[in-house]
């Protein structure tokens, strides 16, 4: 079935560095999406890509989905300790609505 | 997010007993997902459910029963719980389905279930 790469699946950073999780694929991506878990809480939905090349941008944060449609990326700029969390990508995983998750990337902020 | 409620958010049990997570949303959303989360595996997903009276096995289906009699409501039991299944169970809905990419989930707030 369809699986979706995630890398790194940890990152420390000191606060005001940058930060840049990415999730690889096989195949053809029809759309991605990314979501972010809060330490103790659950996903929430951030954004969704669905076109080639496509940048969306979101404050400090930047979404790329890759030209050949099988890969993108979320960049942070400048982190803060609000950004601690882990962020996952999820992609179609068939036809009946089901996403299939990356396993995530778990970003601590350094104050 | 407070269109989806799970309960309990907390739940001690012990191997071979019966347990049921239930899930309730209030947007009357047709599709309605079960989700695990561990560490080092990310969020499988255990089941889902198009509509009412339509469920379909996802990742890791083994050791769990789910029904969907209401659209709010998607309950999922643990027949005879293992060790192996204490884990964060997230319930979540969406508006639609497909891979279209218009099925952004909205997630409840978690059950933690320890199995001893």
């Amino acid at each position: 079935g369809q699986q979706v790469m995630q890398i790194p699946q940890y990152q420390h950073v000191q606060e005001g560095e940058d930060f840049t999780t990415y999730c690889n694929s096989s195949t053809t991506l029809s759309n991605i999406q990314w979501y972010k878990q809060r330490p103790g809480g659950h996903p929430v939905f951030l954004i969704q890509l669905v076109k080639s090349g496509e940048v969306k941008k979101q404050k400090r944060l930047t979404f790329q989905f890759g030209e050949a449609k099988k890969n993108s990326s979320l960049h942070i700029t400048a982190t803060q300790t609000t950004d601690v969390g882990t962020y996952f990508c999820a992609v179609g995983g068939g036809s009946q609505g089901n996403l299939i998750f990356g396993k995530g990337t778990k970003l601590s902020v350094k104050p | 997010d407070a269109g989806i409620t799970q309960s309990p958010r907390y739940k001690i049990t012990e191997t071979g007993r019966q347990v049921t997570l239930m899930c309730h949303q209030t947007w009357s959303h047709s599709y309605m997902f079960w989700y695990r989360q561990d560490l080092g595996h990310g969020l499988r997903l255990i089941y889902y459910s198009a509509a009412a009276d339509i469920t379909d096995k996802g990742e890791v289906p083994d050791g769990y029963v789910v029904s969907r009699s209401k659209t709010e409501n998607f309950p999922l039991t643990l027949e005879s719980a293992t060790r192996s299944q204490t884990s964060v169970y997230f319930c979540a809905s969406s508006e639609t389905g497909g891979g279209s990419g218009a099925n952004v989930l909205t997630f409840g707030a978690g059950s933690r279930l320890t199995v001893l």
